[in-house]
């Protein structure tokens, strides 16, 4: 059985700094992995898809890597604003389904 | 035009009464899911059509019925709400159910706040 794992579960920083997010996973054996953004009373905003054969991508601020091997994977977002607050889910998908962790909420102060 | 709609928004009902949440997908998408939220905040697959085919079937109780009349509709039915059904219920949408690909992107409503009183 999946279990996904999201480190820091918060995280409070001022705008323009780069962040790091981290999520791990016990089962390797993924297709991929999708990141998410959940706004408040909102549904999720699909953020970068990754596959199981790729080390990263990147889609402006944002780039994301996996390391399927280790069942890991990182957000990293280049100066960050305060737009960019928001929760932050990842979720690799095996067989038909994703598996969700927890998220990290993320607060960028101004 | 919204991609993903979902109705009502927010539902309120006493314990034991039936209630059915609607979803709507417009982007010609063939596989479609239901997915809880808790209030501890984890979402959790419950269901997932392709082409009309129920193709996921998580644990859930018997009182939860996934119903597609078409493929760009997936309709979640509950009998005889119970107060630990209260949640936020999710529709998504993906192109296909082909794992690996690109189009395995999965596109989310706004999601319907459930309320048993």
């Amino acid at each position: 059985k999946q279990e996904v794992t999201q480190i820091p579960a918060a995280l409070s920083v001022p705008e323009g700094e780069n962040l790091v997010l981290n999520c791990s996973f016990t089962d390797s054996a993924i297709y991929n992995l999708q990141w998410f953004r959940q706004d408040p009373g909102k549904g999720l905003t699909s953020l970068l898809l990754i596959q199981s054969s790729q080390r990263e991508q990147t889609s402006g601020r944002l780039n994301a890597s996996l390391d399927k091997s280790s069942g890991r994977s990182t957000l990293y977002i280049a100066a960050s604003q305060p737009g960019d607050s928001a929760t932050y889910l990842c979720a690799p998908r095996g067989g038909n389904k994703l598996v969700f962790g927890a998220g990290t909420i993320l607060r960028v102060k101004s | 035009d919204t991609a993903v709609s979902q109705t009502p928004k927010y539902l309120v009902t006493q314990m034991g009464n039936d209630k059915s949440i609607k979803c709507e997908q417009n982007l010609g998408h063939d596989t479609m899911y239901w997915y809880k939220q808790d209030s501890k905040k984890f979402l959790k697959i419950m269901f997932s059509y392709n082409n009309k085919e129920l193709i996921i079937n998580e644990t859930v109780p018997n009182r939860f019925s996934p119903k597609s009349p078409d493929k760009a509709h997936l309709n979640l039915h509950i009998n005889s709400l119970e107060l630990g059904d209260s949640a936020v219920y999710f529709c998504a949408s993906s192109q296909d159910r082909s794992a690996g690909g690109s189009t395995d992107t999965q596109y989310f409503g706004p999601g319907t706040r459930l309320t048993v009183l």
